[in-house]
């Protein structure tokens, strides 16, 4: 069974933190992934990374950087929280081979 | 126009009901397809993938029509546990690049 874990369920920071979201995954992925959940928005990409120390931008990477310093862990960091960063945030891998996607519990951050 | 739309719902089916679920996409190129469940406050799931061929799975049903564009999903004998959101994602092989819907939402009533 494959198991993503995130380093925690519920986030709460304040406007202009440095804010860690970490990911990991114990299936020997290539492809990790963070998107953020947003209702009535669905998933929006905001970086993946296909190998180590390889990312690439999504489709909302503005206030966001990442870090894959190695295969099974994937980094996304919030540089100044702002209050429009609060969201769900959920971390996929993928084989590369079958294209499905295994996602974490996900991460419900609040910036007040 | 979206490029993967989805009725949000909700339906409201009794349980043992057949229920179906629409998904259009508008990338002519995508490649490979996907349902996904979602509890909420929970992460998505994959339910199915989606082949030219179809699938099925015990109660699921997933087809994909490449000339209309549309994948479905029909479940029979709707469960009380089968409420949840379901996502349609559809990728373009090679690109690493989900496309997710945003859901429909599903309610099975007692």
């Amino acid at each position: 069974d494959v198991k993503v874990t995130q380093s925690s369920r519920y986030l709460v920071k304040r406007t202009g933190e440095k804010v860690f979201l970490e990911c990991v995954q114990d299936m020997d992925h290539e492809n990790m992934f963070w998107y953020r959940q947003d209702p009535g928005l669905g998933l929006r990409l905001i970086y993946f990374s296909y190998d180590v120390k390889m990312k690439e931008k999504g489709d909302i990477p503005e206030g966001y950087s990442v870090s894959r310093e190695k295969k099974e862990r994937f980094s996304l960091i919030l540089e100044s929280a702002s209050t429009n960063q609060t969201s769900m945030y959920l971390c996929a891998s993928t084989t590369g081979v079958s294209y499905e996607q295994y996602f974490g519990p996900g991460t419900r951050l609040t910036v007040t | 126009r979206k490029e993967v739309e989805q009725d949000p719902g909700p339906f409201n089916v009794p349980e043992g009901a057949t229920v179906a679920f629409n998904c259009t996409y508008s990338n002519s190129a995508s490649q490979s397809f996907f349902w996904y469940r979602q509890d909420c406050r929970k992460e998505p799931k994959l339910l199915m993938s989606v082949y030219s061929s179809g699938n099925e799975d015990g109660r699921f049903t997933a087809q994909l029509n490449r000339a209309s564009q549309y994948i479905s999903l029909l479940i029979r004998d709707s469960k009380l546990s089968d409420s949840a959101t379901y996502l349609c994602v559809e990728s373009t092989s090679g690109t690493y690049k989900y496309i997710f819907g945003t859901g429909t939402r599903l309610k099975v009533l007692a």
